[in-house]
């Protein structure tokens, strides 16, 4: 069984410009997180979708959207990108969203903003 | 505001070792709290995850404690190996409503052959 996938593995950017992130959960998964980890401020919760609905949102600025697709794929979007969006951004899964499963993480998507 | 704490940041032991990692947390309101491995510019893999009604979790070598009322859970880690070094991250839930979890400031752990 295929685990989390992330896409693309590194990016490299530049200021102002946007990106867009694509997360694919585990087969049957229908819950989505998202997660930004650098190291001053480690790991840090930016969005949860469930059944392509936002069920819960981190304390970060407007430049961050998602949205999730009727197949449980997951995409992320910062706009005027900023240094300081520079971090790994982790996608998890868990089957119905219960807070009570396990999440599964992909190995993420390294982002640089030059 | 919840925090998580992880003591020590850093620790290095030599093989066969038993060890333990320190996860606090100041509102022992949790739902749940997991623990997390780490591979460098990896994604973390998921060790234990311990409801708020129980005391404790084993997987093979692994065992994690939880003591809401301190605010405390330790992940004991028994024989250690080569294999086991890594960043070990600990993460609590808040409410049952939600996958957000807080984490834990992480202990790199380095284990010597």
């Amino acid at each position: 069984k295929a685990g989390v996938t992330q896409t693309p593995r590194y990016l490299i950017k530049t200021r102002g410009q946007q990106v867009t992130l694509s997360c694919s959960p585990i087969s049957g998964h229908r819950s989505v997180s998202w997660y930004q980890q650098t190291p001053g401020q480690g790991l840090q919760f930016l969005f949860e979708y469930f059944s392509e609905t936002q069920r819960n949102k981190g304390n970060f600025p407007g430049r961050f959207s998602g949205r999730q697709f009727s197949n449980s794929r997951s995409e992320m979007n910062v706009s005027t990108l900023e240094l300081g969006d520079s971090a790994l951004y982790l996608c998890a899964s868990s089957f119905s969203g219960s807070a009570e499963e396990k999440l599964f993480f992909g190995s993420g998507t390294q982002l640089s903003v030059l | 505001k919840q925090e998580v704490t992880q003591i020590p940041a850093a620790l290095s032991v030599p093989e066969g070792e038993n060890l333990v990692l320190n996860c606090s947390f100041t509102d022992s309101a949790i739902y749940n709290l997991q623990w997390f491995r780490q591979d460098p510019g990896k994604g973390l893999t998921s060790l234990l995850l311990i409801q708020s009604s129980q005391r404790e979790q084993t997987s093979g070598r692994l065992n994690a404690s939880l003591d809401k009322s301190s605010g405390r859970s330790t992940l004991y880690i028994a024989a250690s190996q080569p294999g086991d070094s890594a960043t070990y991250l600990c993460a609590v839930r808040r409410d049952g409503a939600t996958n957000k979890l807080i984490f834990g400031t992480g202990t790199l752990l380095a284990v010597q052959p």
